[in-house]
């Protein structure tokens, strides 16, 4: 089945650093998306991408959609210790057939130190 | 908020028990999906529905049963619970299915003992 390599797995940086993060696949996506987790909660929308070379923002966050459709990544700028938790791509394949499945990373867990 | 009530929250439950987890949502969504998660694995997606009976499987979905009688509730069966069932259950629900329609629920953690 599709996989989706999600790197670093954890991040240790302080207040005020600039974080990057990406997720690579084996297969094509028609969308990615980014998720944030927070301890004892459900994922949470960042971002969604649905163009190849696509590039959003919200706020102090950044997504580009890869032009080859098998990779994302996601900025974040000038960290505040709020932005500490999991943070997840994940790829959804277009057609009828795909009822909104997605297919997750493996997370990368961030923590801000003051 | 995105109207959807997992319960229980927590259980701990004993190998070969049969285990009922139960999503409920007030969006009328058409979409449904639990996903586990586990460290390492990101969520992975068990079964999925498309409409009321209408369901299929996921990536995950040996030894889980699912069933929807009705638009606002998801069940997930474990018929016989087993330790590697031991994991945080989130129910996600969508209108479209396009991917910025998704929304998740606060999960079930379930331990198997």
């Amino acid at each position: 089945g599709q996989q989706l390599n999600q790197s670093p797995q954890s991040m240790f940086i302080q207040e005020g650093e600039d974080v990057s993060m990406n997720c690579t696949s084996s297969s094509i996506f028609n969308t990615w998306l980014w998720y944030k987790q927070d301890p004892g909660e459900g994922p949470v929308l960042l971002i969604a991408l649905y163009k190849a070379g696509e590039l959003t923002s919200n706020g102090r966050l950044t997504a580009q959609f890869g032009i080859t459709r098998k990779d994302s990544f996601l900025n974040i700028s000038a960290s505040i210790p709020s932005d500490v938790g999991i943070y997840f791509c994940a790829g959804q394949s277009a057609g009828g057939t795909s009822y909104g499945k997605l297919t997750f990373g493996q997370g990368t867990i961030l923590t801000v130190h003051p | 908020d995105a109207g959807i009530t997992q319960s229980p929250r927590h259980k701990v439950t004993e190998t070969g028990t049969p285990v009922t987890l139960r999503c409920h949502q007030t969006e009328n969504h058409r979409y449904m999906y639990w996903y586990r998660q586990d460290p390492g694995h990101g969520l992975r997606l068990i079964h999925y529905s498309y409409g009321v009976k209408d369901t299929d499987k996921g990536e995950v979905s040996d030894g889980y049963s699912v069933s929807r009688s009705k638009t606002e509730d998801f069940l997930l069966t474990l018929e016989s619970a087993t330790s590697s069932q031991t994991s945080v259950y989130f129910c996600a629900i969508s209108l479209t299915g396009a991917g910025n329609t998704i929304y998740f629920g606060e999960g079930s953690w379930l331990t198997v003992v």
